[in-house]
């Protein structure tokens, strides 16, 4: 099956600053990668996602962008806020399958 | 619409004890999937419905887990009997569309088992 590796596993910035969150994949027929924040008592909760057929996508602060000979794909949030201070989770998913998840990335936006 | 709703929020419970625990999806929605999560573990997926009929349990840990879903609008997951590790926060998440696509989590369940 498929294996999603993220890295960090924790990341501080200062407010303000850029994050970066990467991951990677296993199974080349993986062609779907949302990213999901999950806050503290909360579910994860869907924030951007990528399909194989796109290559960068920009909502806002938040961007992703796919390296699918490479088999990464990496989350970038720019100017950072405290609010963004929460656990992220990327995922993959072949088509008709589940997602698999990543191991998360807790980020912490110091102000 | 209110999202998923998942109850109870909490649960505590004696180890060997029955446990139900309940899920709303989104009206409209026709997958529904329950997923664990642990600190030693992630994300685990346990169990996805389509229009209702279990397509993949594969992920269930053992007989002792069963899930149902009765109508569109109501799912149960049970654990019979209970014990310590099954201690976990298990999310109910629905889809319009299909697993491939992204989905909406309920606020999860914290099961403690004692």
């Amino acid at each position: 099956g498929e294996n999603v590796e993220q890295h960090p596993s924790t990341l501080s910035v200062q407010e303000g600053d850029s994050a970066v969150i990467k991951c990677t994949y296993s199974d080349s027929a993986s062609n779907y990668f949302p990213w999901y924040k999950q806050e503290l008592e909360k579910g994860p909760q869907l924030i951007i996602d990528i399909r194989s057929n796109v290559g960068e996508k920009k909502d806002q602060r938040i961007a992703v962008t796919l390296n699918k000979t490479a088999k990464h794909f990496s989350l970038h949030i720019t100017e950072t806020q405290p609010e963004d201070s929460a656990v992220y989770f990327c995922a993959a998913s072949i088509a008709g399958n589940q997602f698999y998840f990543g191991t998360g990335t807790s980020l912490t936006v110091i102000p | 619409d209110a999202g998923v709703i998942q109850s109870p929020r909490h649960e505590v419970t004696e180890m060997g004890q029955e446990v139900t625990l309940r899920c709303k999806p989104i009206s409209g929605h026709d997958y529904l999937f329950w997923y664990r999560q642990t600190m030693m573990r992630g994300l685990e997926l346990l169990i996805y419905f389509n229009n209702n009929v279990p397509i993949d349990d594969s992920g269930m840990p053992e007989d002792r887990f069963s899930a149902k879903m009765p109508n569109a609008s109501f799912s149960t997951l049970k654990i019979q009997p209970s014990e310590p590790r099954d201690s976990a926060v298990y999310f109910c998440a629905s889809s319009l569309t299909g697993p491939n696509y992204g989905y909406t989590f309920g606020s999860g369940t914290r099961l403690t088992v004692v």
